[in-house]
């Protein structure tokens, strides 16, 4: 059974960084690209970051490009997202996400003062 | 960026009833290898997505034939025979044919 579990979030104040991490289990993780998808409070769904299977590639919108890194242990099964910069307007819930066949239960990212 | 726009914003219908959702994009969803990156997801309240179809018109895993979805290059169809009470929610369209990836708006079927 494929899972992900993603950790990290949290309450942080404007301008601060956090590191999100997601285990995935279930599948060859190195098999396949991964991706990080979030969620405002009552909003849409937005694409946040890929990233290639080899971790050699990755993309982003502009909305967080410079700002976020996403990035990947394949030895460890683990997915990564560092924020940096962090605005109010990144405050969402964050997935894990295998394509969009598979999602993780999400992890809350606050950011206020 | 490709924009999807979703129509109805929201649904109000009664058990057994059929219904139908719309996703427009802004620019062909055609990628270079001849596949169509469409795909449809369900929020249920609380919930993370759920897949339901992709590639326009295949059936994601477990998903019930209730669901179906059709169209070509720019303009896209998902269609519910037989409402189920478990069928309630927020319904996406979502394209990773191009960067970024892009959702509509959501479809909010609820019961009448």
């Amino acid at each position: 059974e494929v899972q992900l579990v993603e950790t990290g979030g949290g309450l942080v104040q404007p301008g601060r960084s956090l590191k999100l991490s997601c285990v995935a289990s279930g599948f060859t993780f190195n098999n396949y690209w991964m991706s990080w998808t979030r969620q405002a409070p009552g909003k849409g769904l937005e694409w946040v970051a890929s990233i290639t299977n080899s971790g050699g590639s990755t993309y982003y919108p502009d909305s967080v490009k410079g700002r976020f890194t996403i990035s990947r242990d394949n030895a460890q099964n683990t997915l990564y997202l560092q924020m940096n910069s962090l605005r109010s307007e990144d405050t969402a819930t964050y997935y894990c996400t295998r394509g969009f066949a598979y999602w993780g239960q999400g992890t809350l990212v606050t950011v206020s003062s | 960026d490709v924009v999807m726009t979703q129509t109805p914003p929201s649904l109000s219908v009664a058990i057994g009833q059929s219904v139908s959702i719309s996703c427009k994009s802004s620019q062909s969803l055609v990628y270079s290898d001849g596949k169509t990156y469409l795909h449809w997801l369900l929020q249920s309240p609380g919930r993370s997505p759920k897949r339901l179809i992709y590639q326009v018109s295949n059936l994601g895993s477990g998903v019930p034939d209730r669901f179906s979805g059709t169209g070509s290059q720019k303009d896209f169809t998902l269609k519910i025979s037989r409402v189920e009470a478990e069928d309630l929610g927020v319904y996406y369209c979502a394209q990773t044919t191009h960067f970024p990836n892009t959702f509509g708006a959501g479809t909010k079927l609820e019961l009448k």
